[in-house]
C-alpha cells in the first residue's frame, strides 16, 4: 500500500492560515490524495481530495505538488473548532478490495491557540 | 439530507458474547465501509459492502462479519468478543468505493468488552 508521511503535531493561532503538508513519494498515477479529520469524540469527517489540480471547497484548500509526491491541505483561517487530527490518505481509483478503503495513518494533531 | 447513523451509541459486553452493531448510510449512498479505532490510533479498515455483497476485506479474522441490506444499511457482527475488541467502531458510506469519491462517516459506537 502507498503510505504517506505528516508531522506528528502541529499548533496555529486562531485566525492564521495553517499549512498541513503530507509526503507521499510512492504515490502511483492512479491515487487520489484525500484529507479527513477527527474531532475528539467523533467519526472522521471529509475536508477534501484530490488527483493532480489544487482544490478548493468551503473548508479547505489543497496544493499538490507537480510531480504529486508531496500535498499541502491549507486552512485559510484556523478557528478553535478546527483542532483535530489530520489524515493525508491515498486512495486507489478501483472500487472494492481493500485498496478502494481509506488506510489512515497516525496523522497530524492540530491544536489551535486563542 | 440525512447523515450517516450509527446504533447504539455505546455498549458493554463480556469477553465470549456476540455483538451486532447497526449504521443507516447517507441517503444515495450504496456502499458501506467498516472500521476499527483503538484508542490513540488511526482506524482500521475492517470489510466493506457494496449492493449487499462483502467486496473488501481488511486484516480481522472471519468472527468479524457484516450484512448489507437491500436499503443499504448494514450491521457488524462480532462473535467470541475479546478484550481488545474494545474500540470505536466506525461506519462509512459512500457512492461506489474508490478513490473518486468520498465517505462519510457516522459518529460511531464504543464497544467496551469486560
Amino acid at each position: 500500500d502507498a503510505k504517506t508521511t505528516q508531522p506528528n503535531s502541529m499548533e496555529s493561532n486562531e485566525e492564521e492560515p495553517v499549512h498541513l503538508p503530507c509526503n507521499h513519494s510512492t504515490i502511483s498515477g492512479t491515487d487520489y490524495i484525500h484529507w479527513y479529520r477527527q474531532l475528539p469524540s467523533q467519526g472522521p469527517e471529509y475536508v477534501i481530495h484530490g488527483l493532480t489540480s489544487n482544490v478548493n471547497n468551503r473548508m479547505a484548500s489543497l496544493a499538490i505538488a507537480e510531480d504529486r509526491k508531496s500535498s499541502t491541505l491549507i486552512l485559510h483561517r484556523a478557528t478553535l473548532r478546527d483542532a483535530a487530527v489530520y489524515y493525508c490518505i491515498l486512495r486507489g481509483v478501483n472500487y472494492g478490495g481493500s485498496q478502494g478503503n481509506l488506510i489512515f495513518g497516525k496523522g497530524t494533531k492540530l491544536s489551535v491557540k486563542p | 439530507e440525512t447523515g450517516v447513523t450509527q446504533s447504539p451509541t455505546h455498549l458493554i459486553k463480556t469477553r465470549g458474547q456476540q455483538v451486532t452493531l447497526r449504521c443507516s448510510s447517507q441517503s444515495g449512498h450504496n456502499t458501506v465501509s467498516w472500521y476499527q479505532q483503538a484508542l490513540g490510533q488511526g482506524p482500521q479498515f475492517i470489510f466493506q459492502y457494496y449492493r449487499e455483497e462483502e467486496n473488501g476485506r481488511g486484516n480481522f479474522p472471519p468472527r468479524f462479519s457484516g450484512l448489507q441490506f437491500p436499503n443499504y444499511s448494514s450491521e457488524l457482527n462480532v462473535n467470541a468478543l475479546e478484550l481488545d475488541d474494545s474500540a470505536l467502531y466506525l461506519c462509512a458510506s459512500s457512492i461506489p468505493a474508490g478513490g473518486k469519491y468520498e465517505q462519510y462517516f457516522g459518529p460511531g459506537t464504543r464497544l467496551t468488552v469486560t
